[in-house]
C-alpha cells in the first residue's frame, strides 16, 4: 500500500525564481493539502485540494498556487521565492468527508525548499 | 537528516517509564484532534485521533485525554521505548473547514 510520495526531496533555488512540487496521495485518498514548515516550528496551512478545485486556503499570499490533477496527484508553485520560503513543505492527502468530520491526514517525507 | 524542532520544549524520560505530553488548543470549537509523531527527515507520522464527544481514546502503548473546559489535549505513552523519541505535535481542526492547525510541538528523548 504505497503512502504518500513527494519529489523531489531536495531543492535549492535563488530569489526570484519559480518552484514546483509535486505529491502522490495515499492509494485511496482522493484530498490533497500542503503545509509549510519552518525549522522548530508546527506546519502551517497552505490549502486543500479536492475535486480538481482548491476547497481552503491558509494565510499565504498568492504566490503560492496549486493544482490538482484527475488522479488526485498534486503540485505545489511558488512564485517570485523569498529568502522566508525556505522551509520544509509537506503534503498530506486524506479523505474527503464534505465538512461532516475530521479524518487523519497522512503525511509524505516532504521537500526541503533552501532559497540561496 | 535535518533536525526538526531545534528549540522546542523537551521531555526527556527514562526508557521503561511513562511519558505524558500535553498540547493547549486553540479553538474552543474544534471537534477533531490529533496527534502525529515526526522524527527527523521525515513527515508527520498520525498516532492517534479523538473526536471532541469522547474525552479519552486508546491505542497501542498510546492514550489521548481530552479536556475541552481547559482545550487541553495530553498523550500518554506508556512503557517509552527508545524509538519513540521525535517530536510530537498535536493537530486541532473544526468539522467543514478542511484545516489543520498544529500546535508548537514537543521533543520527547528517552534516556537508556
Amino acid at each position: 500500500d504505497a503512502g504518500v510520495t513527494q519529489s523531489p526531496t531536495h531543492l535549492i533555488k535563488t530569489r526570484g525564481q519559480q518552484v514546483t512540487l509535486r505529491c502522490s496521495p495515499k492509494s485511496g485518498h482522493d484530498t490533497v493539502s500542503w503545509y509549510q514548515q519552518a525549522l522548530g516550528q508546527g506546519p502551517q496551512f497552505i490549502f486543500q485540494y479536492y475535486e480538481e478545485e482548491e476547497r481552503q486556503r491558509g494565510n499565504f499570499p498568492d504566490r503560492f498556487s496549486g493544482h490538482q490533477f484527475p488522479n488526485y496527484s498534486s503540485e505545489l508553485n511558488v512564485n517570485a521565492l523569498l529568502l522566508g520560503d525556505s522551509a520544509l513543505y509537506l503534503c498530506a492527502s486524506s479523505l474527503w468527508t464534505g465538512g461532516r468530520g475530521g479524518q487523519p491526514q497522512h503525511f509524505g517525507d516532504g521537500t526541503r525548499l533552501s532559497i540561496l | 537528516g535535518e533536525s526538526v524542532g531545534l528549540h522546542l520544549p523537551t521531555l526527556s524520560v527514562q526508557e521503561g517509564d511513562n511519558s505524558i505530553i500535553n498540547c493547549a488548543y486553540s479553538n474552543s470549537a474544534s471537534d477533531y484532534f490529533i496527534w502525529y509523531k515526526q522524527e527527523s527527515g521525515k513527515g508527520p507520522q498520525f498516532i492517534i485521533d479523538i473526536r471532541s464527544n469522547m474525552d479519552k481514546r486508546q491505542g497501542q502503548r498510546v492514550t489521548v485525554l481530552l479536556n475541552k473546559t481547559v482545550k487541553h489535549l495530553s498523550l500518554q505513552i506508556a512503557a517509552t521505548q527508545p524509538g519513540d523519541s521525535a517530536v510530537y505535535f498535536c493537530a486541532e481542526t473544526l468539522s467543514g473547514t478542511y484545516k489543520y492547525i498544529f500546535g508548537t510541538g514537543t521533543r520527547l528523548k528517552v534516556l537508556a
